[in-house]
């Protein structure tokens, strides 16, 4: 597996609490990928960032903010937590945007109760 | 945007059979489309991806073909075992920019 690891890798957590998910890579990729991974949706993108301080919008963003301020870290926000964003949140990391694959980290179980 | 239909949902087959699973997707701009593969409580591991210049790929008993003028393309297994039981997931991309995946293909290999 490439050298990508979350945390925390389990979170439980109150409606209206915020919550930081931290995503760390060791291979000095430039692109990171935040997804949330639900039964029946498949993958779906939040956010994804192409450099330090660069970051974009993804398919499912509303609710979520992101921060790169290094390479290796990309860090996931909820800023008040609700229970539709009870999943399990994967990051992903890839060299460059022409095509390349995209390595998976092992993903956090996130439940707000 | 990109939208990505996967079928079936789910699929069993005996060992030593072949598995088909097919994807549609809509936007003709796209020009990447990677197989992932997850099992049971781990990460999605890609096992073989497809670029629109290539209308077909193969890796040992895994293949990809692509037909772009309908916007399809489909994953091949051949000779399944039991080890190729997991979900499978297609998935489609312009350079890799806000891929969209396939809600996903439960695979069964019975022995």
């Amino acid at each position: 597996d490439a050298g990508i690891t979350q945390s925390p890798r389990h979170k439980v957590t109150e409606t209206g609490t915020p919550v930081t998910l931290r995503c760390h890579q060791t291979e000095n990729h430039r692109y990171m990928y935040w997804y949330r991974q639900d039964p029946g949706h498949g993958l779906r993108l939040i956010h994804y960032s192409y450099g330090v301080k660069d970051t974009d919008k993804g398919e499912v963003s509303d609710g979520y903010s992101v921060s790169r301020s290094k390479t290796e870290d990309f860090l996931l926000t909820l800023e008040s937590a609700t229970s539709s964003q009870t999943s399990v949140y994967f990051c992903a990391i890839s060299e460059s945007q022409r095509g390349h694959e995209q390595y998976f980290g092992p993903g956090t179980r996130l439940t707000v109760t | 945007g990109e939208n990505v239909e996967q079928h079936p949902s789910t699929l069993s087959v005996q060992e030593g059979d072949s598995a088909v699973i097919k994807c549609t997707y809509s936007d003709s701009a796209s020009n990447y489309f990677p197989w992932y593969k997850q099992e049971l409580g781990k990460r999605p591991q890609l096992i073989i991806d497809i670029r629109s210049n290539v209308g077909e790929k193969k890796d040992q008993r895994i293949a990809v073909t692509l037909n772009k003028t309908a916007k399809h393309f489909s994953l091949h297994i051949t000779e399944t075992q039991p080890e190729d039981s997991a979900v499978y997931f297609c998935a489609a991309s312009y350079n890799n920019n806000d891929m969209r995946f396939g809600a996903g293909t439960r695979l069964t290999v019975k022995p």
